[in-house]
């Protein structure tokens, strides 16, 4: 069955640093792949979109990258900022029908410390 | 402010209780949704609407039962539910284009559901 990773449930890191997080997926070949943000008691906003034929997307401190040979995405947030604390989702999708055949991970919650 | 409003933000019911959840999106897209997210666990879908027809239901109990009266407005009904349907349930809209890829979905802010 298909099935969607995010490599931690948390991560903790210093302001000021790279924040990574994974998303790996198996028994999927993803068309394109999104990043979603979502805060505590909040519904989740669309971040960044990377197709299949995509290596890198940026996108002001965002930068995401698409490996479809490891079937992993990496979404980076530098010199991150107690503000970029929150519960980061990956999203993949088939392509080409409808978004009700996008599947979300379980998200991985970032914690940026002062 | 996403475009999708959702009400009431927080409900708590009785296990006998009948209650209904709102969401109203303004972005003027032609599908509509209902996901259920449960405490370290995915998003889960539950009904998909286009141009108000249903054309997805995952195997969801009949206790939730949807209502999509236009394109711009989607209704949960909710009748005997189970503690275990405690969860923060969203409602989401997109604009579905035949052939095409990218589709980004917008969510409201949610509604915090309590069974008692």
């Amino acid at each position: 069955s298909q099935k969607i990773e995010q490599n931690s449930e948390a991560l903790n890191i210093q302001e000021g640093k790279t924040a990574t997080l994974t998303c790996n997926y198996t028994n999927y070949s993803p068309a394109y792949l999104q990043w979603y943000r979502q805060d505590p008691g909040r519904g989740p906003v669309f971040l960044l979109l990377i197709r299949e034929n995509e290596k890198e997307k940026r996108k002001e401190r965002l930068k995401v990258t698409f490996d479809t040979t490891l079937k992993q995405s990496l979404f980076h947030i530098t010199a991150s900022q107690p503000a970029d604390s929150a519960t980061y989702l990956c999203a993949l999708h088939p392509g080409y029908s409808s978004a009700s055949k996008i599947i979300f991970g379980s998200g991985t919650r970032l914690s940026i410390r002062p | 402010e996403t475009g999708v409003t959702q009400t009431p933000r927080h409900l708590v019911m009785g296990m006998t209780n009948k209650k209904s959840l709102k969401c109203e999106q303004h972005l003027g897209h032609n599908a509509m949704y209902w996901y259920k997210q449960s405490a370290k666990k995915p998003l889960e879908l539950m009904f998909v609407y286009n141009f108000k027809e249903q054309t997805e239901n995952n195997s969801v109990p009949s206790r939730f039962s949807p209502e999509c009266p236009n394109s711009s407005h989607l209704f949960l009904h909710l009748h005997t539910l189970q503690p275990e349907d405690s969860a923060l349930y969203l409602c989401a809209s997109s604009q579905e284009r035949p052939g095409s890829s990218g589709n980004t979905i917008y969510f409201g802010e949610g509604s915090w559901l309590t069974v008692v």
